[in-house]
C-alpha cells in the first residue's frame, strides 16, 4: 500500500530557481523520510523527520513536516543541474509497524 | 568502502525460468529488503528481513521466494509463478527495523523476453 503521495508528478525549473515537492499521507507516522534517486540507480537518502519536528535542514534542502495536515514539503534551494531526480518521500508508520511506505516521487528537471 | 552491491546490473529471462537476484551488504546492518519498482511508480516491498534466518512477506511477495543464510546476503529469486517479473529492483539496508535510513543498492533490471 502506497502512503506517501508527491506533488507535483514532475517539475522544470531554471537553475539558480528554489524548488518545493510536497507529500501527503494518510496515517499517523514515526517519521517522514525523503529520498533521491537518478535515473536508473538506487536511491539516496536525503533527510528524516520525526513526528515531533516541525522542520529540518540540510545543507540547501530545507523539510517541514505538518502532521495536522499530514503532509511535509522538501524545499531545495539554490537548484543545480546535478539537481535533476526524482525525489521520493517516505513514511514510517507508528504503532508498531515499521514498513517504510514510498510515494511515486516527483521528477525535476532543472535546466541550465 | 561499505556499500550495498547487486548483481546483476542487467538480466533478461525467457518466460517460465526462475532468476535469482544478487545482494550483498558489508555495512553490517541486521535488516535487508527487496523492493520492486515500476516506471513512474514508487516503491513496492517484496520481502524484508530483520535477522538470518528470517525473513518476512511485504505486499507483493507473490511469485517471488528469498533467503537470509548470512547477514552479509539477502538474495531474491524470481520464479516463473510471478505474472508480470520486468520490473527494476533494488535491495536495501538498515541497521535494524525501526532506524529509518536505508541503504540502497544500484538496483537490477530485469526484463522477461
Amino acid at each position: 500500500s502506497q502512503q506517501g503521495e508527491e506533488d507535483p508528478q514532475a517539475l522544470s525549473i531554471q537553475e539558480g530557481e528554489n524548488a518545493t515537492m510536497n507529500c501527503s499521507y494518510k496515517t499517523s507516522i514515526n517519521n517522514l523520510q525523503w529520498y533521491r534517486q537518478n535515473s536508473g540507480r538506487g536511491l539516496v537518502h536525503l533527510i528524516l523527520i520525526r513526528s515531533n519536528e516541525r522542520e529540518k535542514h540540510s545543507g540547501r534542502l530545507r523539510v517541514t513536516l505538518d502532521t495536522s495536515k499530514k503532509s511535509s514539503s522538501l524545499l531545495i534551494t539554490a537548484s543545480r543541474a546535478a539537481d535533476t531526480a526524482s525525489y521520493f518521500c517516505a513514511t514510517e508508520p507508528g504503532a508498531g509497524s515499521y514498513q517504510l511506505t514510498f510515494g511515486k516521487g516527483t521528477k525535476l528537471s532543472v535546466i541550465p | 568502502d561499505g556499500g550495498i552491491t547487486q548483481s546483476p546490473k542487467y538480466l533478461f529471462r525467457k518466460e517460465g525460468q526462475n532468476v535469482t537476484l544478487s545482494c550483498e551488504q558489508n555495512l553490517n546492518h541486521d535488516a535487508m529488503y527487496w523492493y520492486r519498482q515500476d516506471p513512474g511508480q514508487g516503491l513496492r516491498l517484496i520481502y524484508y528481513s530483520q535477522i538470518v534466518n528470517d525473513f518476512q512477506k511485504g505486499d507483493i511477495a507473490e511469485g517471488y521466494s528469498v533467503s537470509r543464510e548470512k547477514k552479509e546476503s539477502f538474495p531474491l529469486t524470481v520464479t516463473s509463478a510471478q505474472k508480470n517479473p520486468t520490473a527494476f529492483y533494488l535491495c536495501a539496508s538498515s541497521t535494524g527495523l525501526t532506524t529509518g535510513e536505508l541503504f540502497f543498492g544500484e538496483g537490477s533490471r530485469l526484463t522477461v523476453l
